[in-house]
């Protein structure tokens, strides 16, 4: 079964780069995607961004110009750097590991789409964002 | 962005009642849609995705249906571990988005 654990600072201070790891056990980050979603304190979820297993990544528009998120296949972990954070950063980030329903389907051509939810957590990790 | 907006906000229920939460999409997303359930301090568990399949694990006592717009989670007969709150989340398209969350407490 596999496991997610999140780790990084207890606090970031306003203007630098928030920086956590997801380190991944019981499966090879390689099998799947993976993404990032935050939950501020008291209020509901926000889906930051997400890599596949071939490194392409997509990000949330309103995060994307200080958003990088990574993967390192050697030690199983991925990794979310977010720039320039402010108090409205502060939340509780959750890594996700993706399971994908696949819809295919006759246009013209055959086609095909993927559809994407969060199937498996981490326990999350408060980044509070104060000077 | 496609908004999903749940109702009831918040609901109470007693043990063995049947509740039913609603999610509704401010854009067509087809049954691209999934239930999750969230304790407090615990991250949220993915209990019905593509509408109204059942994630391996999910008792039967959840179920969801719906497409289009309009979707619904029902728990059947409401057990003391179900008391937490609910969100939605569509699958259509990107960015992917959450309803509000729907807040289950004890009668």
């Amino acid at each position: 079964q596999v496991q997610l654990q999140e780790s990084g600072p207890g606090l970031v201070k306003p203007s630098e780069t928030l920086s956590l790891t997801c380190t991944v056990s019981g499966d090879s980050i390689r099998s799947y995607y993976w993404s990032w979603i935050r939950q501020a304190p008291g209020k509901g979820l926000e889906w930051i961004g997400h890599i596949s297993n071939s490194g392409t990544t997509n990000y949330n528009p309103s995060l994307k110009s200080r958003l990088t998120i990574s993967v390192d296949k050697s030690k199983n972990q991925l990794s979310l750097y977010l720039s320039s954070v402010t108090a409205a950063d502060t939340a509780v980030y959750y890594c996700a590991r993706l399971k994908i329903t696949t819809y295919n389907y006759w246009s013209g051509s055959y086609k095909s789409e993927n559809h994407y939810y969060f199937d498996s957590w981490g326990q999350g990790t408060l980044v509070p964002v104060s000077s | 962005d496609i908004q999903m907006t749940q109702s009831p906000s918040s609901v109470s229920a007693s043990i063995g009642d049947r509740v039913t939460i609603t999610c509704r999409a401010s854009q067509d997303i087809s049954r691209w849609l999934a239930w999750y359930q969230q304790k407090p301090g615990r991250a949220p568990k993915l209990l019905i995705y593509d509408a109204s399949s059942l994630e391996t694990g999910v008792p039967s006592r959840f179920s969801g249906s719906g497409s289009g717009t309009d979707f619904t989670l029902t728990i059947s007969s409401l057990q003391p571990e179900d008391f937490a709150s609910y969100y939605c989340q569509e699958a259509n398209s990107f960015p992917i988005t959450f309803g509000q969350g729907t807040r289950l407490e004890i009668k």
